[in-house]
């Protein structure tokens, strides 16, 4: 079993549709829960960060975490055209707080269509 | 300020041929990282480095090299190429790995081994 799971898609939504992006872990040690948007031919980008349980919101896009199911979600509203990316979620533990290394799923591809 | 520079972006090599990656960061980040990324299977860790003169292996180091003779360079050799080392390499580095986790990635170099 892989540590992270994410459904790779591909993913279409009409403009203008709510998104919902999810993956599961199976290390509860993991603390750290990140969001990164990776554009074609470029390298990924730091969209999301959430620290244990909860949620955080910012503009369009809210980072859910349930750390009791190992499930982890991001939503994106009113999905825009420029939000067509890769989106891979990525977590790490405590014990790999000090180093920085980050464990990735597979990156689910979105496509919003106008 | 450049961020995270990769060279070269593309290079194709022949079997059992050997290169460097070079990666630069100008943002005097300590934590630097190297990731393969594959169709489908995210981002895989080959090797990370917390400091000048200190490297370590991550998830995927067989085939690979780094060193890490100063804070600004961290350059991945590749020794005796194989068809299974195609793939895009992206590097990323990181003031401190505690504060959310955030890499810096650069634009990723594309290899393919023939």
């Amino acid at each position: 079993q892989k540590e992270v799971e994410q459904d790779p898609g591909p993913l279409s939504v009409p403009e203008g549709a709510i998104v919902s992006l999810n993956c599961t872990y199976s290390n509860s040690a993991f603390q750290y829960f990140m969001w990164y948007r990776q554009y074609s031919r470029k390298g990924p980008e730091l969209l999301m960060y959430t620290y244990s349980s909860g949620n955080k919101e910012d503009g369009r896009f809210t980072a859910q975490v349930d750390k009791s199911s190992k499930y982890i979600s991001l939503f994106i509203r009113d999905s825009q055209p420029s939000d067509s990316a890769t989106y891979l979620c990525a977590m790490s533990g405590q014990g790999s707080s000090n180093t920085g290394k980050l464990i990735f799923g597979q990156g689910t591809t979105l496509q919003v269509k106008p | 300020n450049a961020g995270v520079t990769q060279t070269p972006k593309f290079r194709i090599l022949k079997i059992g041929q050997s290169m460097t990656l070079q990666c630069a960061q100008d943002m005097n980040h300590n934590y630097m990282y190297w990731y393969r990324q594959d169709p489908g299977m995210g981002l895989k860790l080959i090797y990370y480095s917390v400091g000048a003169g200190i490297t370590d292996k991550g998830e995927v180091p067989n085939g690979y090299n780094v060193s890490r003779s100063t804070t600004e360079d961290f350059p991945l050799r590749l020794e005796l190429a194989a068809p299974s080392q195609t793939s895009v390499y992206f590097c990323a580095s990181s003031y401190s790995p505690g504060n959310a986790g955030e890499l810096f990635f650069g634009e990723g170099s594309r290899l393919t081994v023939l």
